[in-house]
């Protein structure tokens, strides 16, 4: 079946170094790959996405590109900041109609 | 406009007894899922509603669940009789279309 697999954390930075989050994942079809993360005593909120091979989803300056190739979707941050500091789950809807398939989840501390 | 909302936002029952867990959708969205989160482990899907019908309840785990969604407006998840290992957190997340599901805060549930 589907499945995710992304580093286990936790992961802690100092304030503006770079970041990454690997995640690789196994679909049967062709999925669309999600960033969610979790703040502090919050829900999940979706970060970003993309549905495509090659496409590079990007928000609040964090960015990560579907590698078809290397079945990859990597999360990146030139620059953390102390208020990046949460839980981020890397996930796919295979075919973009199914129900999320999540990774285990990446605490990232940030410390100033 | 107000997120999906779940209700209690904390419960710890002992083995044996039952709980119900509440979730309130966006306004508008026909789509409810139910996810869960074991302990170190990754989110794992429950089932989904379309309005008040079970779209996919194919990650229920047993007959100990029953979820229902009343006239399409909020729902419940109900755990009789609880065991140890229903303990973890337990997410709502409604949607109008795929790969656009907002999540709620999630219950944590604590099984004694």
């Amino acid at each position: 079946g589907d499945s995710v697999t992304q580093m286990e954390g936790p992961v802690t930075l100092s304030e503006e170094a770079f970041l990454t989050i690997n995640c690789t994942y196994t679909a049967t079809g062709y999925p669309s790959l999600f960033w969610y993360v979790q703040y502090p005593g919050e829900g999940l909120q979706l970060l970003l996405k993309a549905t495509k091979a090659d496409d590079k989803g990007s928000n609040k300056g964090f960015e990560a590109t579907y590698r078809k190739e290397t079945t990859s979707f990597h999360l990146e941050k030139g620059s953390v900041q102390v208020s990046d500091s949460a839980v981020y789950f890397c996930a796919l809807s295979d075919q973009g109609n199914t129900p999320l398939v999540f990774g285990k989840g990446t605490r990232l501390s940030v410390i100033a | 406009e107000a997120g999906v909302t779940q209700f209690p936002s904390h419960s710890v029952i002992e083995k044996g007894q039952t709980v119900t867990l509440r979730c309130d959708p966006i306004s508008g969205h026909d789509n409810l899922y139910w996810y869960r989160r074991v302990m170190g482990k990754e989110i794992k899907f429950l089932l989904h509603f379309v309005k008040e019908s079970k779209q996919d309840e194919s990650g229920m785990p047993n007959n100990r669940f029953l979820a229902e969604r009343t006239g399409g407006t909020y729902s419940t998840l109900k755990v009789q009789p609880a065991e140890l290992e229903d303990s973890g957190v337990y997410f709502c997340a409604s949607s109008q279309t795929w790969g656009q599901e907002y999540f709620g805060p999630g219950t944590r549930l604590t099984v004694t």
